[in-house]
């Protein structure tokens, strides 16, 4: 069972500040996606890598997959409070029927 | 395009009751349909996947069940409902592709 561990947990910062969430695994995926959620939705995708070293921009977000397709992040400029949520990544492997492996999550609060 | 519903929103049902949640799919066919469950602000826990009618898989033992009687109807049902099995339920359809796509969820409640 290959296990996503998501980093911070929990992160707390000023409207303006910048955030890094880590996504890492010691196992490879054929595809990493990032959602968020907010209480009482289901998650939104945001985007979707697969390529190792692969880098995705949207709008003030950044998202890489690790060369070794292993790990990935997700960098937020000059966050604002409509970037609070829960952060989810989620990884899937070509032999996995189409299940994906899912991070506990990271808790984005950003203050005016 | 697609769209994904769940129904009930909320439900608050007692310790022993059945359970019967619905999740529909618009818009495509013969997807990949899957039923979570969420702990409060934390990852997703894969309850069942299913990739065509009939065919359920069960990721972890457990007092629900599964049914898909059609195409794009994905149904999640428990005979006798414990206090463990109140949560946020979410349903998501994929196509073998690299995304999945979530429903609105159902909060279920035991008490």
């Amino acid at each position: 069972t290959q296990l996503l561990e998501q980093s911070p947990q929990f992160l707390s910062i000023q409207e303006g500040e910048n955030l890094t969430v880590y996504c890492n695994s010691s196992s490879v995926f054929s595809s990493l996606q990032w959602y968020r959620q907010e209480p009482g939705e289901g998650p939104v995708l945001l985007v979707t890598v697969v390529t190792g070293g692969e880098v995705k921009k949207l709008k003030r977000l950044t998202f890489q997959f690790g060369d070794a397709r292993k790990d990935s992040s997700l960098h937020i400029t000059a966050a604002q409070p409509g970037d609070t949520g829960l952060y989810l990544c989620a990884g899937g492997t070509t032999d996995s029927w189409g299940k994906f492996q899912f991070g506990a999550g990271t808790q984005v609060v950003v203050t005016p | 395009s697609q769209t994904i519903h769940q129904w009930p929103a909320t439900l608050v049902q007692p310790v022993g009751s059945p359970l019967s949640l619905e999740c529909t799919v618009e818009g495509t066919s013969n997807p990949n349909l899957y039923w979570y469950r969420q702990a409060a602000g934390r990852g997703l826990q894969l309850l069942f996947y299913s990739v065509g009618i009939g065919q359920i898989s069960s990721e972890v033992p457990q007092n629900l069940s599964a049914s898909r009687p059609q195409d794009r109807q994905f149904i999640l049902s428990s005979k006798k409902l414990l206090l463990s099995d109140s949560g946020f339920y979410l349903c998501a359809w994929g196509n073998y592709g690299h995304e999945q796509y979530f429903g609105p969820g159902t909060r279920l409640t035991v008490t």
